[in-house]
């Protein structure tokens, strides 16, 4: 079955850059169709879109955050990583890593999450 | 940017209503347009993708519908594991979340 887990520092100082990492099982990103995406949820707020890795190494941004976040891909290890520069206490928040939806042949849904990694920014 | 808004923000429902949630994106999006249930403390989870096809293992009673820039949530007969927060994303340029909408008990 396909299992997520998200893994980094639960405490980062402002002005430093976060990597976080998704580790996962049950598929490959080397398989056409498949991606992985992160999504972030400050505490009490909605969720936000930050970033999707494709198995063809096609990546796309959230436009807002685009020059802060960087993803990147290690097929033969099962992980995505992401990377996020100059962090804010604004940017405190739950961050998930998902698989992309195999079945959405067009559009690009979630279906299998991690479950979750509190990052706090605060010096 | 497209924006996602919700309406309503909340509601109060008791269990065997039925339940419509509205979802509107500030341009086209076709039908590229994702439901979302998420519970306190949870992960999200795949209701409804590419607008009305009902994601594997999701209960009957979840339906989606709409195109363009209008789309519905209706859950039939509302179960009392089915109170949670709701949320629609679309997919058709970049990707965008509601705002959510919160179903309590009334």
């Amino acid at each position: 079955q396909i299992t997520l887990k998200e893994s980094g520092p639960t405490l980062v100082k402002p002005t430093q850059t976060l990597t976080l990492t998704c580790t996962f099982s049950g598929f490959s990103l080397s398989t056409s169709g498949v991606g992985v995406g992160w999504i972030r949820q400050p505490p009490g707020k909605a969720l936000e879109w930050l970033a999707l890795i494709y198995w063809n190494d096609d990546m796309r941004y959230s436009p807002s955050l685009k020059s802060r976040l960087t993803i990147t891909k290690d097929t033969s290890k099962n992980q995505v990583v992401l990377t996020m520069t100059n962090m804010d206490p604004v940017d405190t928040a739950t961050y998930y890593c998902a698989h992309r939806n195999y079945y959405d042949s067009s559009g690009d849904s979630f279906d299998y999450w991690g479950q979750g990694t509190l990052v706090t920014v605060s010096s | 940017d497209i924006q996602m808004t919700q309406s309503p923000s909340s509601l109060s429902a008791s269990v065997g209503d039925r339940v419509t949630i509205t979802c509107r994106a500030s341009q086209s999006i076709s039908s590229y347009l994702n439901w979302y249930q998420q519970k306190p403390g949870k992960a999200p989870k795949l209701l409804i993708y590419a607008a009305s096809s009902l994601q594997s293992g999701v209960p009957s009673r979840f339906s989606g519908s709409g195109s363009g820039t209008d789309f519905t949530l209706t859950i039939s007969s509302l179960q009392p594991e089915d109170f949670a927060t709701y949320y629609c994303q679309q997919s058709y340029s970049a990707l965008t979340f509601g705002p959510g909408t919160k179903v309590d008990i009334k």
